[in-house]
Formats: structure tokens, C-alpha cells, sequence
């Protein structure tokens, strides 16, 4: 099975500051990787798919970047609404595995 | 595009559960679901998928013989069944379905708990 590693796995920043979080596979899942964010209670909304192809109505601050087994989220311009955990998963083979999970922090 | 999930609730370890995922505001046969478990406090679990157009599944191997996928297309609702519940299996469970191009879209998730 493909395993997937989130770093960090905490995260504290202020507004406005720009943050990556890196997903790296256990082995090249191509470009099948997408990233969701998780509020507290709620299920997770998908930001980014195909490693870097913004879902619509997503705001530009978020970007995704990589490709074989490195992948970055980056949330540029921090906004109190990003308070939540951030989610990779890759849809290469099943299992369709995700990250453990980063959990994001406004100070 | 709506989908209701139903069938939360306190469950006594052994017994099974079966959750329901409704959907509406699109073809329910054109796209798989996806179930999706989250236990308190912790990570998403990929469970497995079925697809309602040919009824065709794919477990998570160490779930396999004790969950089982199911649909009603003329309901267009998909079910999720988990037998021999452990407390382990305490989650919250969530069905979605998804399509290449960022289509995709979750139930509001429902909580078991497994407790005597």
C-alpha cells in the first residue's frame, strides 16, 4: 500500500503569513494527489486536485505544486477562516490512502 | 448537488450498523461513492468504494468480511454496512462521491459508537 507522510503535523502562524505543508508517497503516485481542508465537525472540502489544479471557487491563496512522490500545499496570505486540518490524499491505487493530517493554527 | 447521510447512533460491540447515503441533484449511477471513516480526534480512513452503476466494490483490506457496500439506484442511495462492531470502530462516517475535474462532494457524516 502507498503511505502517505504530512509534515508538520502542527502548525502555528500568524494572518497573513504565507505556510507549506509537504505530503510526501512511499512510492510515485504521478500527479494523483489532492489536498482538503477539514474545520472542526465538519467533513473535509477538497482545495486542490491533480497536485496543482485549483477547484473552483477555491480562493487563488491556496496553491499546490510536485509530482512523483513531493508535494506542497501552500496558503499564501493567511486568513482566520483557515483554521483547520489539512488533508493529502492520493487516488493513484487503492488503497486511496491520506495524510495523517496537519493541523493548522492562527496566533 | 445534495447528500444526506442517516443512521448515527450508540451500537453494543458485535453488532452491526448500516448507514445510508442519500443523494440527489445528479446521475447516482455515473459516479462511485466513497465511505470514509474518521475516528475521534484522529485521521481520515479510506474505507472503499462501490460503484452504482454495476455494483462493483473495493474494501480497505483489514475491513474486509466485515463491511459491505450496497445501493439502491432507484433510491439513489448508497449503504454502508460494518458487522462485529468493535469499539474501535467508534467514527464518525462519511460517504462522497467525486469525479476528475474537482467534482466532489460529502455527507455530513454520521457518528457510531460503539458501546455496551
Amino acid at each position: 500500500d502507498i503511505q502517505l507522510t504530512q509534515s508538520p503535523s502542527f502548525l502555528s502562524a500568524s494572518a497573513g503569513d504565507r505556510i507549506t505543508i509537504s505530503c510526501r508517497a512511499s512510492q510515485s503516485i504521478s500527479i494523483y494527489l489532492s489536498w482538503y481542508r477539514q474545520k472542526s465537525g465538519k467533513a473535509p472540502e477538497l482545495l486542490i486536485y491533480a497536485a496543482a489544479t485549483l477547484k473552483s471557487g477555491v480562493p487563488s491563496r491556496f496553491s499546490g505544486r510536485g509530482s512523483g512522490t513531493d508535494f506542497t500545499l501552500t496558503i499564501s496570505g493567511l486568513q482566520p477562516e483557515d483554521v483547520a486540518t489539512y488533508y493529502c490524499q492520493q487516488s493513484y491505487d487503492i488503497p486511496y490512502a491520506f495524510g495523517q493530517g496537519t493541523n493548522l493554527e492562527i496566533k | 448537488v445534495q447528500i444526506v447521510q442517516s443512521g448515527a447512533g450508540v451500537n453494543k460491540p458485535g453488532a452491526p450498523v448500516k448507514i445510508s447515503c442519500k443523494t440527489s441533484g445528479y446521475t447516482f449511477t455515473s459516479y462511485s461513492i466513497h465511505w470514509v471513516r474518521q475516528a475521534p480526534g484522529q485521521g481520515l480512513e479510506w474505507m472503499g468504494w462501490i460503484n452504482p452503476g454495476n455494483g462493483n466494490t473495493k474494501y480497505l483490506q483489514r475491513l474486509q468480511g466485515r463491511v459491505a457496500f450496497s445501493t439502491d439506484t432507484s433510491a439513489s442511495t448508497a449503504y454502508m454496512q460494518l458487522s462485529s462492531l468493535r469499539p474501535e470502530d467508534t467514527a464518525t462516517y462519511f460517504c462522497m462521491t467525486s469525479a476528475p475535474g474537482g467534482w466532489d462532494y460529502w455527507g455530513q457524516g454520521a457518528l457510531v459508537t460503539v458501546s455496551s
